[in-house]
């Protein structure tokens, strides 16, 4: 059964405005991963987060972890139309290592 | 630097019919693996491996086999096609299995459907 509930499963935002998607996990884990997915194509690795951050950018993502609430959150700021994609997280519990699990995703559409 | 290379990309089989997707990738990485996307349920794992000679069962393997003679290949075979193996077939790869902090990178897709 799938490990990540993400939320919300769609977003349609304007041009420029930011973008949070969030997602939640039930056990405890090593690390989270986000991915990106444009369409017709595969995912595209993102940021990864270990268990014992809280917080870490890149660009203009930004993401965070609240292991106590088995969650996370993506920020995306000053969102552009290439970001229009299907967002997903993924979460490494650590048993093998690379067996990642992953939610369902968030689509997001960025209107021009 | 091709990355991670699946061919097909399209494929429509009868029921009963079987097949190979095939996945290749030029990276020398230790692992590799197999997810199906099925809408509304993101991505699940089929089967995965830690190098060559070793394979595998993820979540959902039935009906599916893997096998992995050579570093660079991962090969996902079709027993004998259902319907219920219409699917988006992605191939991933990691340089190493051993390490928590190492993304994955994937293929472009297999696009399969079952009639």
């Amino acid at each position: 059964s799938q490990q990540g509930e993400e939320d919300p499963q769609a977003l349609s935002i304007q041009e420029g405005e930011n973008a949070t998607m969030n997602c939640s996990y039930k056990t405890s884990i090593n690390n989270l991963q986000w991915y990106r997915q444009n369409s017709g194509r595969g995912l595209v690795h993102l940021i990864l987060i270990r268990s014992n951050e809280r917080e870490k950018h890149s660009g203009r993502l930004r993401v965070t972890l609240d292991t106590s609430k088995k969650s996370s959150s993506l920020l995306i700021t000053a969102s552009r139309a290439a970001d229009t994609a299907s967002y997903f997280c993924a979460s490494n519990r650590g048993q093998g290592a690379q067996k990642l699990v992953f939610g369902q995703g968030t689509r997001l559409t960025i209107n021009p | 630097n091709a990355g991670v290379t699946q061919t097909p990309k399209f494929q429509v089989l009868k029921t009963g019919q079987s097949m190979t997707l095939q996945c290749a990738q030029d990276m020398n990485h230790e692992y590799m693996s197999w997810y199906r996307q099925d809408p509304g349920m993101g991505l699940r794992l089929i089967h995965y491996s830690v190098g060559a000679g070793i394979t595998d069962q993820g979540e959902v393997p039935n009906g599916y086999n893997v096998s992995r003679s050579t570093t660079e290949d991962f090969p996902l075979r079709l027993l004998s096609a259902a319907p219920s193996q219409t699917s988006v077939y992605f191939c991933a790869s990691s340089s190493t299995w051993t390490g928590y902090d190492q993304p994955q990178h994937f293929g472009d897709g297999t696009r399969l459907s079952i009639l």
